[in-house]
């Protein structure tokens, strides 16, 4: 069966600075890989995605993802955050059986330094 | 276009009752999927339903049932709800392929005393 770990539950950034969110995968096969976001008592919104292709992948509000099958990683990676991007982010994967749904990580929550 | 919406927001059941949760789309997708998201676990999925008139169960579907009414519509209901099914709940609408992104509802938070 498919899982994902991410392994940092709590980071903490400063405003400015870079910032790099960890995820693990274990799937036999290429994976379909996603990063989501979660804003407070929201829904969840697509960051970004890899299928296949180009292993360093970008993303919506300056996101980007490199895809690493030697490490099964695929770790999110911005190079300056803003106050904005406080959230719940999610790595999840799924296999390559079609509409089955997404296996997602516990989440990393996201706090913001002034 | 609303996208994928759910009702109601906001639920409190007793130990015992039945409700229904109700998911709509309005882009066309073919699969549709429930999901609850629990405190330090993440979002797991409960059911799902690749195409209209389909099923299948997720990780964690005892407890629930659902219903692909048509194309757009997919619902998910607590014939008795117990303290365990407090959660988030969401739904997700998506094509069929597996690099498809999945576009996910606003939830519906639900307490059962």
């Amino acid at each position: 069966a498919q899982s994902v770990t991410q392994p940092d539950i709590h980071i903490t950034v400063s405003e400015g600075a870079s910032l790099e969110l960890r995820c693990n995968y274990s799937y036999g096969a290429t994976p379909y890989l996603f990063w989501y976001v979660q804003s407070p008592g929201q829904g969840l919104q697509l960051l970004l995605k890899y299928f296949s292709g180009d292993t360093l992948v970008q993303g919506i509000k300056g996101f980007e993802a490199e895809f690493k099958r030697s490490q099964s990683s695929f770790n999110l990676r911005k190079p300056s955050v803003h106050w904005s991007d406080a959230a719940e982010y999610f790595c999840a994967v799924r296999s390559g059986g079609g509409a089955d749904g997404l296996t997602f990580g516990k989440g990393t929550h996201l706090i913001i330094q002034p | 276009n609303a996208g994928v919406t759910q009702t109601p927001k906001f639920q409190v059941l007793k130990t015992g009752q039945s409700m229904t949760l109700q998911c709509a789309q309005d882009m066309n997708h073919n699969s549709m999927y429930w999901y609850r998201q629990d405190p330090g676990m993440g979002l797991r999925l409960i059911y799902y339903s690749a195409s209209e008139g389909t099923t299948d169960k997720g990780e964690v579907p005892n407890g629930y049932n659902v219903s692909r009414l048509n194309k757009r519509e997919f619902s998910l209901r607590l014939e008795s709800a117990a303290p365990s099914q407090t959660s988030v709940y969401f739904c997700a609408s998506s094509e069929e392929g597996a690099a498809d992104t999945q576009y996910f509802g606003p939830g519906t938070r639900l307490t059962v005393l």
